[in-house]
């Protein structure tokens, strides 16, 4: 079974700035992927990033980039240029690759990191 | 075009009540994923539904759970008897199933509160 942590609970950045969050992840499977959801105050579950494990690049999303270390099983998530607007909870979320054996449609989140940017 | 939706968006009943809670996925997507979010916690898997049946239902916790897709749409999850322990959000997702295209797309939850 695969499990994700996500060891910040809440972190606070100031508008305009950078912040990392971090998460990491257990598994046995070779193939999969991983993605980083936003859940602001009205709980629409919004898709942030998606990183596929066998690509060794780092995927980014315009302010959104990730630091994927797959020897570490690491996932962290950078946000650039805070904006207040990026207050939200946000959840690392683990799939096995579609032609993977098992379940390779359940997604295993972290508890989430409550991030706050102050303007 | 258009996202998935739920309805209602709250419900509020009361112990030992049936409820049933629905959930329109994006049009041509024919997976679709109900998960569990209660409080402070992140959202946990219930079932899968890869067109009209349920291919995993391994995360209902017990048999008061149950969810339907008749038509390879819609979907309805329906929990009979209620207990305050089912107070939570229940979240709708859906995608494809191909390589490469099935990100899941959630829709907005219904929030459960049981008295």
């Amino acid at each position: 079974a695969q499990t994700v942590t996500q060891s910040q609970p809440e972190m606070s950045v100031q508008e305009a700035e950078t912040v990392t969050l971090s998460c990491t992840y257990d598994t046995s499977e070779s193939n999969y992927y991983l993605f980083w959801y936003k859940q602001p105050p009205s709980r629409q579950m919004i898709l942030v990033i998606r990183q596929e494990a066998y690509k060794q690049q780092n995927a980014t999303e315009n302010r959104f980039s990730v630091n994927f270390q797959k020897a570490a099983k690491s996932f962290s998530l950078k946000i650039s240029d805070s904006q207040l607007g990026d207050t939200a909870m946000y959840f690392c979320a683990f799939m096995a690759d579609l032609n993977s054996g098992g379940s390779n449609y359940k997604l295993t989140f972290g508890k989430g990191t409550l991030l706050t940017v102050n303007p | 075009g258009a996202g998935v939706s739920q309805t209602p968006s709250n419900k509020v009943t009361e112990k030992g009540k049936y409820v049933e809670l629905r959930c329109d996925p994006i049009s041509g997507h024919t997976a679709l994923y109900w998960y569990r979010q209660s409080l402070g916690q992140g959202p946990e898997f219930l079932i899968y539904f890869q067109g009209t049946g349920a291919a995993d239902d391994s995360g209902l916790p017990n048999d008061r759970f149950f969810a339907v897709r008749p038509e390879g749409s819609v979907s309805t999850l329906k929990i009979q008897r209620t207990e305050r322990g089912d107070s939570a959000v229940y979240l709708c997702a859906s995608s494809f199933r191909l390589a490469g295209k099935d990100t899941q797309y959630f829709g907005p939850g219904t929030r459960l509160t049981v008295l």
